[in-house]
């Protein structure tokens, strides 16, 4: 079974940039996270899909991250314009059922902002 | 706000020993808790769960202990083995929805 496929693995950028990050999750996985990993922390969940629809974009800074999940298969997470602050990995993860807790995750995207 | 705590960034034990890896919560709503693994370079992996109506919880050489009362999980490993070397996040959620993660532990375990 092919696993959580991220691209592009590394992006550097400078500040006031675009960035776009690509998901492709497990097949069937009705569940879909991105995550934000900043150097030293735990990830922080930035937005969750079930399916196309959104079920938690609580702690997305709506002003420049915005995420896509079209026909409830893979996601995009873009960031415009990226702040210093922004770099970090992005996770993305999912699962069959949100409620088992058990997420898979890509191996992540990093982003250096400068 | 950090809702999940794990106050050691690393811990360093012999091949062999038992690991012990802490968590502390500030939440009492949580009710499901999880523990990953993190190699570099690679993303997180599912390693164990635990639900509130349990307090241990155990597989293979992995068991979580949680104490409610004290909003404290621990993860032990027996025994202790060098591919164990990773970094271990907990996670902690209420019914399933948005997990809050510790911040790691880094396990280092020596031949």
């Amino acid at each position: 079974e092919a696993g959580v496929a991220q691209s592009p693995r590394y992006k550097i950028i400078e500040k006031r940039q675009s960035v776009a990050f690509w998901c492709n999750p497990i097949s069937g996985h009705a569940t879909l996270y991105w995550y934000q990993q900043i150097l030293g922390q735990g990830p922080k969940l930035l937005i969750q899909f079930q399916n196309n629809g959104v079920v938690d974009d609580s702690q997305l800074p709506k002003d420049r991250f915005s995420a896509e999940r079209l026909k409830g298969v893979d996601s995009t997470l873009k960031i415009q314009p990226a702040k210093l602050e922004d770099s970090a990995v992005y996770l993305c993860a999912s699962s069959l059922l949100f409620y088992t807790g058990e997420l898979f995750f890509g191996e992540g995207s990093r982003l250096t902002v400068l | 706000d950090q809702q999940v705590k794990q106050n050691s960034p690393s811990l360093s034990v012999q091949e062999g020993r038992i690991s012990i890896l802490n968590c502390d919560y500030t939440n009492s709503m949580f009710d499901y808790f999880l523990w990953y693994k993190k190699y570099p370079a690679e993303g997180p992996t599912f390693l164990i769960s635990i639900s509130s109506i349990k307090d241990k919880n155990e597989d293979g050489r992995f068991t979580v202990f949680l104490n409610k009362s004290a909003k404290h999980l621990s993860l032990h490993i027996v025994p202790s083995q060098p591919g164990d070397s990773a970094v271990y996040f907990c996670a902690a959620s209420v019914t399933g929805n948005q997990f809050y993660f510790g911040t790691g532990t880094s396990l280092t375990v020596i031949p």
